[in-house]
């Protein structure tokens, strides 16, 4: 099955940028989802089809996707960006869904 | 906005069946636009996407749950339900449940309830 691999742990420093990569095997070819889940709330959608935003989240959040490495990149980064970060892919191999193991964002 | 919550016994014993509920607020479950699925995280591991049912139509489970996974709609409630039989502490995790996908090809999910832990233990 396909394989999403993230790093476990991204700090920065307030004010900073924070970067979130998400490897797979041509993962280029496929959109790249992202979700925001702070500390016992729901996961939040923050970047669809590599790099949209959807309504209501911040401009600081962006994505891009190439060849073997999706980007979360989160920009300014704030007090309240301290969340674990999952990617997540469709894999149309076996029309399954298939997320990465999730990078917590430490807030130094 | 639709809102999502998930409700149902947090503890089940072994060999037994877990059941949950989503009721779905703000919205209807009808819509034609949407898929509603189940996804579970494992204590401390990421997201595992269970399965989804389309109001009018089918049904899919990830291949590795497919022969103990049930989801349902009750459109008459607004609710949508998962049932896994013969459950095993490999089956505690916080449970899900979430708008998407969509009907015409977004491959997301953009609406999640707050998740219910259920432990497997006796």
């Amino acid at each position: 099955s396909y394989v999403l691999t993230q790093p476990p742990s991204v700090s920065v420093a307030p004010g900073q940028t924070a970067t979130i990569t998400c490897g797979g095997n041509n993962i280029g070819s496929k959109s790249v989802h992202w979700y925001q889940q702070r500390p016992g709330q729901a996961p939040v959608l923050v970047v669809y089809d590599d790099n949209a935003r959807p309504s209501g989240i911040p401009e600081r959040f962006s994505g891009s996707n190439s060849g073997n490495t999706a980007t979360l990149t989160i920009g300014r980064v704030e007090a309240g960006d301290e969340a674990d970060y999952s990617c997540q892919v469709w894999d149309s191999s076996i029309e399954h869904y298939v997320f990465g193991s999730g990078t917590k964002v430490s807030v130094l | 906005q639709v809102q999502l919550q998930e409700s149902g016994p947090g503890l089940v014993t072994p060999s037994q069946t877990l059941s949950l509920t989503c009721t779905v607020s703000g919205g209807s479950i009808r819509s034609r636009d949407y898929y509603w699925s189940w996804i579970r995280q494992h204590p401390g591991k990421g997201l595992e996407w269970i399965g989804y049912k389309y109001p009018h139509g089918n049904t899919y489970y990830n291949p590795s749950l497919k022969s103990r996974v049930t989801i349902s709609i009750d459109t008459s409630r607004n609710q949508f339900s998962l049932k896994v039989i013969s459950v095993t502490a490999a089956d505690t995790a916080v449970y899900y449940c979430a708008r998407g996908p969509t009907k015409w090809g977004d491959k997301n999910f953009d609406q999640w309830g707050q998740g219910t832990m259920v432990t497997v233990s006796s």
